[in-house]
């Protein structure tokens, strides 16, 4: 079964700490995997990631993929109370047009 | 249907002009999503509807987008006075329900604005 695990559900930290969070999938014929930030909105595309070992950064959120682990870590550095939110990790798999399987997410609160 | 399908595939127009997109998801889905999709770029969430209701039209760029679900099936997307940087794969997915469930894709429709 196709599947996407995000750990750990939910996180508390103060500002100025560093988090990671994590992101295992098991999927057929993986394409990519794909980072989102949901506030009360729609869900804002932060990476998407297709190659192994390549670390894509974007300010203080950074993001790599072990495909061989089939894993993902999305961090965080200096965090901001405007960071709190839920990330979201999907997997993009399958055929030639794929499909978006996403994980439960994990809920950030980032104290002042 | 058998999967979610989009038409047209591929839509050249001139700035200025009004364009619609049309998706028809598996007919069991109740949920349906449009997605923007820029080259290189992860697909960014435009709307979603589930049946005819759309809980959520914020990832809308600008007011000239909209959509619609009338009847709880087939989904339109509407761009108004179409912009250069409206150029982009334009993608429908739907789901069974709730906005977590696996989403099936479109093609997608490639639009570009000259």
């Amino acid at each position: 079964e196709d599947k996407v695990v995000q750990s750990p559900l939910s996180l508390v930290v103060h500002e100025g700490d560093t988090v990671t969070l994590n992101c295992s999938y098991e999927v057929t014929n993986f394409r990519s995997l794909l980072w989102y930030k949901q506030e009360k909105k729609a869900p804002t595309f932060l990476f998407m990631l297709t190659s192994s070992g390549i670390e894509k950064k974007s300010g203080r959120l950074s993001s790599i993929l072990d495909k061989k682990e089939l894993f993902s870590i999305l961090n965080i550095t200096a965090t901001q109370t405007g960071d709190s939110a839920i990330y979201l990790c999907a997997a993009n798999y399958g055929g030639s047009q794929g499909n978006l399987i996403f994980g439960k997410g994990t809920k950030l609160s980032v104290k002042p | 249907g058998a999967g979610v399908s989009q038409s047209p595939r591929y839509k050249v127009t001139k700035r200025g002009q009004d364009v619609t997109l049309r998706c028809d998801p598996i007919s069991s889905h109740a949920t349906l999503y449009w997605y923007q999709q820029a080259l290189g770029q992860g697909p960014e969430f435009l709307t979603y509807f589930n049946y005819e209701a759309q809980p959520d039209k914020s990832g809308l760029p600008s007011d000239r987008f909209s959509a619609e679900r009338p009847e709880g099936s087939i989904s339109t997307l509407t761009i108004q006075r179409t912009e250069q940087r409206d150029s982009a794969m334009y993608r429908c997915a739907s789901s069974t329900s709730g906005t977590q469930e696996t989403q099936y894709f479109g093609p997608g429709t490639r639009l570009l604005v000259l």
